[in-house]
């Protein structure tokens, strides 16, 4: 069964970082360009950033970019975010997905990250 | 403020048929066949029910069909059921900075 399953959010500190983890089983990561999206409880879906196949080629929503820095291990299969500077902007759920061609699909089940004093 | 216009909300009674709009521009609906529509019931992650405008992943139901003119995509679902009850996004590849985009989404009520 493919399967995403994100951890490393919770309660930090404003000016502080975080690194979340997403954990890929039934397929390799290494495949498929690999996308976390965000989303404010109650609020929208925002994307966030994007990693390439082959890991070459990272791109960052502008509100983060120079702050996040997305990566992968390959040998343990598992997406990394990790977020620097965070911002009450940066509260949110993330989410790691899987992109094949244009669809994202499947999505992990969410990790929170709460930025507070 | 998303680059993609929906309607905050939709609503229907079990049976009927409604549709969502998604509204974009031509760098990207009007530009792409690559619009796609989530699905997110609460407390949910978002779930693929159609993608390159009209197609659907193995396991949807086909009451779910889209469509698209121009710079506006639709997402048609018939035959309403009380589990269709949930947030519905479009999105859509782009040419601008942000390679994706995601519509603010549509909230749909069975009544």
């Amino acid at each position: 069964e493919v399967q995403l399953v994100e951890s490393g959010g919770g309660l930090v500190q404003p000016g502080g970082s975080l690194r979340l983890s997403c954990t890929a089983s039934g397929f390799s990561l290494s495949d498929y360009w690999m996308h976390w999206v965000r989303q404010v409880p109650g609020k929208g879906l925002v994307w966030v950033s994007r990693l390439s196949s082959d890991g070459s080629t990272t791109t960052y929503a502008e509100s983060v970019k120079g702050r996040f820095t997305i990566s992968r291990d390959n040998a343990k299969n598992t997406l990394y975010l990790q977020m620097n500077s965070l911002g009450a902007e940066d509260a949110a759920v993330y989410f790691c997905v899987r992109a094949k061609s244009y669809q994202l699909d499947p999505w992990g089940q969410g990790t929170l990250v709460t930025v507070s004093a | 403020q998303s680059a993609l216009t929906q309607p905050a909300s939709v609503s229907g009674s079990p049976g009927q048929s409604i549709a969502i709009s998604c509204t974009g521009t031509s760098s990207d609906i009007g530009a792409y066949n690559y619009v796609s529509w989530y699905q997110q019931r609460p407390g949910r992650a978002p779930k693929l029910m159609i993608f390159d405008v009209s197609n659907r992943p193995s396991g949807v139901s086909n009451r779910f069909s889209g469509s698209k003119s121009g710079n506006t995509a639709s997402l048609t679902i018939s035959g309403l059921q009380a589990e269709d009850e949930a947030d519905y996004y479009c999105t859509s590849y782009t040419t601008t900075s942000t390679p994706w985009e995601f519509g603010g989404g549509t909230k749909l009520t069975v009544l």
